[in-house]
C-alpha cells in the first residue's frame, strides 16, 4: 500500500546532527500523525495535525518539531539528535475511523 | 493523561492453541481499535468497537469491549502461523485533553510454533 510513504526508510546519524523525516500521503486525509515505536513501549504519539493550520504536541514531543507543508506532507525534525531517539518512526493518516500507517523509518543515532 | 495497558507482552503458542490479549484503559474510552503489525511491517487496522459490551467476530478472531468502555480483549481461536505478529489495542479518548487522539497499548507479540 503506497498511499502513505516515508523517506528515508533507514538512517544512521551522529549525536548532535539535525535530521528530517518526511511523510507524504495520497489519500487526501486531513489528519496526520507521527509516532515512535520502541520495544515494549508500543506506539507513542509525538505530534499530530488535524489540518494544515493545526499542529499539536503528543505525549513525547520534547526534542522534536514538525512542519505541515501541505495537506499531503508532514515532516518530523530532530534538531539535535541523541542516542535515545533511536527508534522506529511511523507516520499515519486518518479520516473517519481508522489510521493508515506508512512503512516506517528506522533511525539510529550513534 | 490517558494510559492504555496491554497484557501479556509476549505469548508463545503451539499452532492450534488459542490466544488472548487484554487491554485496560485508565479512563473511559469513546471507542477502541485493534491493529496488527506483521514482523518488519507497519500496523494495519483490524477493527473498531464503539458500543458498551460490544462483541465482534472476524473468522477466528473475537473482539470484545467492556461494559464500562475501559477494557477490551482480542481472542484468536486455533492459531495459525499466519497469525504471528504484534497486536495493538488503541483507545480513542472520550473527552478533555484525550479528545480525538488514539493511545496505543504496548502491544502483545504473538509467536506461533508449527
Amino acid at each position: 500500500d503506497a498511499d502513505v510513504t516515508q523517506t528515508p526508510r533507514n538512517r544512521i546519524t551522529k549525536t548532535g546532527k539535525r535530521i528530517m523525516l518526511e511523510c507524504s500521503q495520497t489519500k487526501g486525509h486531513d489528519r496526520m500523525y507521527w509516532y515512535r515505536q520502541d520495544p515494549g513501549l508500543g506506539l507513542r504519539l509525538i505530534y499530530y495535525s488535524f489540518d494544515v493550520k493545526d499542529i499539536n504536541k503528543g505525549e513525547i514531543s520534547d526534542g522534536y518539531s514538525v512542519s505541515r507543508q501541505a495537506q499531503a506532507k508532514f515532516s518530523l525534525s530532530l534538531e539535535s539528535a541523541i542516542p535515545n531517539q533511536t527508534a522506529l518512526y511511523f507516520c499515519a493518516t486518518q479520516t473517519g475511523r481508522e489510521q493508515y500507517f506508512g512503512p516506517g523509518t528506522r533511525l539510529t543515532v550513534t | 493523561g490517558q494510559q492504555v495497558m496491554q497484557i501479556p507482552q509476549y505469548q508463545h503458542v503451539q499452532e492450534g492453541e488459542d490466544f488472548t490479549t487484554y487491554c485496560n484503559s485508565s479512563t473511559t474510552l469513546s471507542n477502541i481499535q485493534w491493529y496488527k503489525q506483521r514482523p518488519g511491517g507497519h500496523p494495519v487496522f483490524l477493527i473498531q468497537l464503539v458500543k458498551s459490551g460490544e462483541v465482534k467476530k472476524q473468522k477466528r478472531l473475537t473482539f470484545q469491549f467492556g461494559e464500562a468502555k475501559k477494557n477490551s480483549s482480542l481472542h484468536i481461536t486455533a492459531t495459525q502461523t499466519t497469525d504471528v505478529g504484534t497486536y495493538f489495542c488503541a483507545g480513542l479518548g472520550a473527552g478533555g485533553t484525550s479528545y480525538g487522539k488514539l493511545t496505543f497499548g504496548q502491544g502483545t507479540i504473538l509467536t506461533v510454533h508449527p
